[in-house]
């Protein structure tokens, strides 16, 4: 069964601080893995994109790692900020259906406290 | 930021109403989906469209309908609205429908149904 799990499923963090979200996935055959941002009653925002032979990418303050051999990615936010409470949410599509089937984690609500 | 909008933006209706959620983008995107989102949970996708005149349910079932007359609008019907209609429906749309092709996401729209 194809699924996306994170963890922590909530984080609280000081401002300035770095954390680490994390993602594993069961999905195959697999295509690419996002990271979207999703600030409450808000629509998702993509963070980033990797394919299976990218292991990394930046994106601002924001760098996302995959491991497509163990189906794990992480994302890891340097000197947080008030605005990056939000929910992080991991999303891996699969290259099996033409419509470019999605499956999404239920996300990590990260809190910054200043 | 991207050009898709969704109206209204939160509504309190009695059970047994009809309504409809608005999604437009201003984008030309061919594929548009729905989506539903409980607090803390994942997005499952309800329906979708590869274009004008196509529509297709998602892999959540769902009692409501969708309609595509033009390629910018995508709305959503509940014909009798039910306590059990309470969530938050988020509209997306894409330039394609592959994998690769990142959704974009409007703000969503908070449903109770008293």
């Amino acid at each position: 069964k194809n699924q996306v799990e994170q963890s922590p499923q909530s984080l609280i963090i000081l401002e300035g601080k770095n954390c680490t979200l994390q993602c594993n996935y069961t999905v195959s055959p697999f295509s690419n893995l996002r990271w979207y941002k999703q600030d409450t009653g808000r629509g998702p925002v993509s963070l980033t994109i990797m394919t299976f032979s990218e292991n990394t990418k930046s994106n601002g303050r924001y760098t996302a790692t995959l491991d497509a051999d163990t189906k794990q990615s992480s994302l890891h936010i340097t000197a947080s900020q008030l605005s990056d409470s939000a929910s992080y949410i991991c999303v891996v599509s699969d290259r099996g259906s033409t419509l470019g089937r999605l499956y999404f984690g239920r996300g990590t609500q990260l809190t910054v406290w200043p | 930021e991207a050009d898709i909008y969704q109206t209204p933006r939160y509504l309190v209706i009695g059970t047994g109403k009809k309504i409809t959620l608005e999604c437009s983008q201003t984008m030309g995107h061919d594929k548009m989906y729905w989506y539903q989102q409980d607090p803390g949970m994942e997005l499952h996708l309800i329906h979708y469209s590869y274009g004008v005149n196509s529509t297709e349910k998602g892999d959540l079932s769902s009692e409501s309908t969708v309609s595509r007359i033009r390629t910018e609008h995508f709305p959503l019907t509940l014909e009798s609205a039910r306590p059990s209609h309470t969530s938050q429906y988020l509209c997306a749309s894409s330039a394609g429908g592959s994998s690769s092709d990142t959704q974009y996401f409007g703000p969503g729209t908070r449903l109770t149904v008293l």
